[in-house]
Order: structure tokens, then C-alpha cells, then sequence
């Protein structure tokens, strides 16, 4: 199984609105990784989990709570959230091993978010 | 800081000619990676390619190889026999550290279009 799967696959929320996107991968990868993208832009990194534990947060507004609660899942919590916020929303995994692998990333179809 | 330069906003191709997409790179690191990766429309990024800054020779998949030149700091990604399931947006990408996880800085990519 090399997928990684990502629900839902379109979001509409109102600014006062509290909703969740949810990651999953079942390759035994251990490093996890919440990207946003806006149109016509590359990826921009959000958050990275290693071994279940926040490794990288590039200073993500805090109405944005990632969490890990194991090795498969990955969870964006989302609250309070601006229309500037609506994005593409994308998960990756990869293998996290230091040396001798290049650990390509596995990403998901992304959730296309929109703030009303 | 690492940086990823995509200079084609957008490329024109017809099936089964040959077409090179250009990625320049500037970092001090002596150890780095560079990967190309396949965005369609649906939103998904399919890795196609990894180059290694010390491998030796330059990589192949398929009918992807990458042109790389570490004296001129460029990755080119070439596709042979284009087909047209290759129309999409290709984005080159910089591993940013020597970490297991891959912090990956991308470019702002290149639209191909592959006509009949």
C-alpha cells in the first residue's frame, strides 16, 4: 500500500466554524507533513511530525492545530480560520531515516478548503 | 537560505518529442537533494525524480532522467516521448536538511502542455 489518503476532499466552513482534516498512510513511515498551496503556487511546509512528536511548525497561525495521535494518522485541527485561508490542503509521509535514502515524500490528493 | 529557481512559467510540447524543464538551485550545503515532482489538476504531487548532490551519475526513471550540473547549480528535469498524461505542473525541490524528514523547498514550478 503506497497511498496516503486524506478526508475530506472538499471543505466549505464559515469563520466561527471548528473542523478537522484527517491523514493516513499505512507504509510504516514515521514523518508526517501538513503543507498548504495556494493556486498557481508551490507547496508551502506547515507543520512536520517525526516519531509522532512536532519537529517543524513554520510559524502557523495558532488557529491551525496540527496532532499525531499515532504513527498512521495525521489530524489538522481547524478553528476560527479567514477566508485567506482557503487553500489546498496537502499531506505527505516519508520514511525518516538520516543516511543513504533520499526518503522521497508520498502525498496525499489534498482537501480543497474554503472559508467563507 | 536554499533557493529553487523555475524560469518557464509554462511549456508547450507535442506527444513523443523530447522536453527539458529547467531548475537552478543556490545553496551552501555541500550535502543536498533535489527532486522533481508531477502536480495534474486533481492536486496530487506524484514524485518522479531524486538526484543526490554526490552521485555520480545522473538519474533516470523511466522516461524522466535529470540533467544535472553541480558547477552550474542546475537540475533539468527531461521527459523523452512526451505523452498526454504528461500535461501538469512540474515542481524541482531542494531537500533542506540532513534530518530523517525532509524539509523540502520547492520552486514555483512549470505548467507543460503536451498537444496532439
Amino acid at each position: 500500500d503506497t497511498e496516503v489518503t486524506q478526508t475530506p476532499k472538499h471543505l466549505v466552513m464559515g469563520m466561527t466554524n471548528k473542523k478537522s482534516l484527517k491523514c493516513e498512510q499505512h507504509m510504516g513511515h514515521r514523518a508526517m507533513y501538513w503543507y498548504k498551496q495556494k493556486a498557481k503556487k508551490p507547496p508551502e511546509l506547515m507543520f512536520v511530525y517525526s516519531y509522532e512528536k512536532l519537529s517543524i511548525n513554520e510559524s502557523v497561525p495558532s488557529r491551525f492545530s496540527p496532532e499525531c495521535p499515532n504513527s498512521s494518522l495525521l489530524n489538522l485541527h481547524l478553528h476560527a480560520l479567514q477566508p485567506e485561508d482557503s487553500a489546498l490542503y496537502l499531506c505527505a509521509s516519508s520514511q525518516d531515516r538520516a543516511s543513504g535514502s533520499y526518503n522521497e515524500q508520498f502525498f496525499g490528493p489534498g482537501t480543497r478548503l474554503t472559508v467563507l | 537560505a536554499q533557493k529553487i529557481t523555475q524560469t518557464q512559467p509554462g511549456m508547450f510540447v507535442q506527444e513523443k518529442e523530447a522536453v527539458t524543464l529547467d531548475c537552478t538551485y543556490d545553496t551552501s550545503d555541500q550535502s543536498y537533494g533535489l527532486f522533481w515532482y508531477k502536480q495534474p489538476s486533481s492536486g496530487e504531487m506524484i514524485f518522479l525524480i531524486y538526484q543526490g548532490s554526490y552521485d555520480e551519475q545522473n538519474a533516470t526513471e523511466g522516461r524522466y532522467s535529470l540533467n544535472f550540473q553541480k558547477a552550474r547549480k542546475s537540475a533539468n528535469l527531461v521527459i523523452s516521448a512526451s505523452q498526454l498524461g504528461d500535461s501538469a505542473m512540474y515542481f524541482c525541490a531542494m531537500r533542506e536538511s540532513n534530518t530523517g524528514f525532509q524539509k523540502l523547498v520547492f520552486g514555483t514550478g512549470t505548467r507543460l502542455l503536451v498537444s496532439p
